[in-house]
This record gives C-alpha cells, structure tokens and sequence, in this order.
C-alpha cells in the first residue's frame, strides 16, 4: 500500500483565517480524495482531486470555500478558506490506484479554529 | 441517496468473547464495500474490500461477509489491542463519483 504523509498534523487557527494542507504520497497514484471527519461523526467526502482539471465536489462542499489543487501524480493542497469554528475537524487525504480499488487513508489533519 | 448504517454504535466485550459487527447499505449499485479500523487520532486503517454477495476474507482474528444488503465484521476471541472504532463503506456505481459513503461506525472495547 501507499504511503501516505499530511502536513501540518495539526493546527489552531483564527477565525476568518485559511489554511492549507498538504498531501504527499510515495508513488503515482490515480486517485486522491479529501474527506472531512467532524468530532465524534464519520468520515464525509469533501471532493475528487482531479489531476490538470478542476476537482469534483460533493454536494454542500464549494470550491470557493475548500479550493483544491492536484499538480502531479503524488500531491494534492486542500485550503480551508474564511474558517469558522464549525470548520474545526479532522481533514483526511486519501488515494486509489483505479476503479473500486481500496483507498488508503493519511494521518489526518487535526484543524481547531477559535 | 446511498445510506450505509452500522451497528452496534457501541461494544463492550471479555477479552476471549466473540461478536459481530453489522453494516447495513441501501445503495443504487454497489461496487465495492470497504472495512476499515479507526484508533484515536489516526487516519483509517485498511482491512477488506468486498465486491459480491457470498464473497468472504478473513484476517487473523476478524472474517467479514457480505449479502445483498449488508456486512458483518465477526470478531473471534478478540484481544484488548483489538479496540479501536470499526468502519464500514460503501462505493458505488451512480454518479460517476468514486469516493466512499462511511457509515457512523462501531467502537468496540475489549476489556482484559
């Protein structure tokens, strides 16, 4: 399986602020995915990172607010925009080599906005 | 709309006493259905891939199944290291998306 690294691991922000996390994978990869994780909920798909085309976004999640950048096989940018505390959550990259293939996860980004 | 709902919420057992985990789908075309382990303050860690109703793996301790309509994760003389929040989702064919649906999960506790 993949390797998979997120920059920062965790961070407290302020209000109105953004963030930028970053995904890093150790091989080419077809597919990545960010998915927001709030406390004590399940994991929800945010968007497909789509590489040279713009993501795809699940409903109720706009690029305005969660822009997303895949510039090559391996790396993906997931910016929290204008945050607020209902953005505090736990921010997840994930990846798969094709169609119905397993995703495998990163660490997470633990995000606390004040 | 795809709906993945698991149960029990939560699970406390013996160390040594078997259970299972349920995962139930209401989904338009299923093409995949994933567990995955959850401990506090990691990412999700892989276990299976399911594809077809009848279709079984098994991994040391765990064996999960899937039918038409849902999954069990069956845990057999679980350990205390075996605690951690079992997730199940699904991946499926309407859309075109190939993201996952996650259902809440199941935390388990084994107690020593």
């Amino acid at each position: 399986s993949a390797v998979i690294s997120q920059k920062p691991s965790r961070d407290i922000c302020q209000r109105g602020t953004s963030l930028t996390i970053q995904c890093q994978v150790d091989s080419q990869v077809t597919m990545m995915f960010w998915y927001r994780q709030q406390p004590g909920q399940s994991l929800t798909l945010i968007a497909t990172a789509n590489q040279g085309s713009e993501a795809t976004y699940e409903s109720g999640f706009v690029i305005d607010k969660f822009p997303i950048s895949r510039p090559n096989l391996t790396f993906s940018t997931l910016t929290v925009s204008n945050m607020s505390p209902e953005d505090s959550s736990i921010y997840l990259c994930s990846v798969g080599t094709s169609f119905a293939d397993t995703q495998y996860f990163g660490p997470g980004t633990r995000l606390t906005v004040l | 709309e795809d709906q993945v709902t698991q149960s029990p919420e939560a699970l406390r057992l013996q160390e040594g006493e078997s259970s299972s985990l349920n995962c139930s789908y209401t989904v338009s075309g299923l093409r995949g259905l994933f567990w995955y382990r959850q401990d506090p303050g990691k990412g999700p860690e892989f276990l299976f891939t399911l594809y077809s109703a009848g279709e079984e793996k098994e991994k040391e301790r765990l064996k999960a199944t899937l039918t038409k309509k849902e999954s069990f994760l069956h845990i057999t003389a679980p350990k205390p290291e075996d605690s951690a929040t079992y997730l199940c989702a699904v991946q499926t064919s309407g859309g075109g998306a190939d993201g996952l649906t996650f259902g809440k999960g199941t935390h388990l506790i084994i107690q020593p």
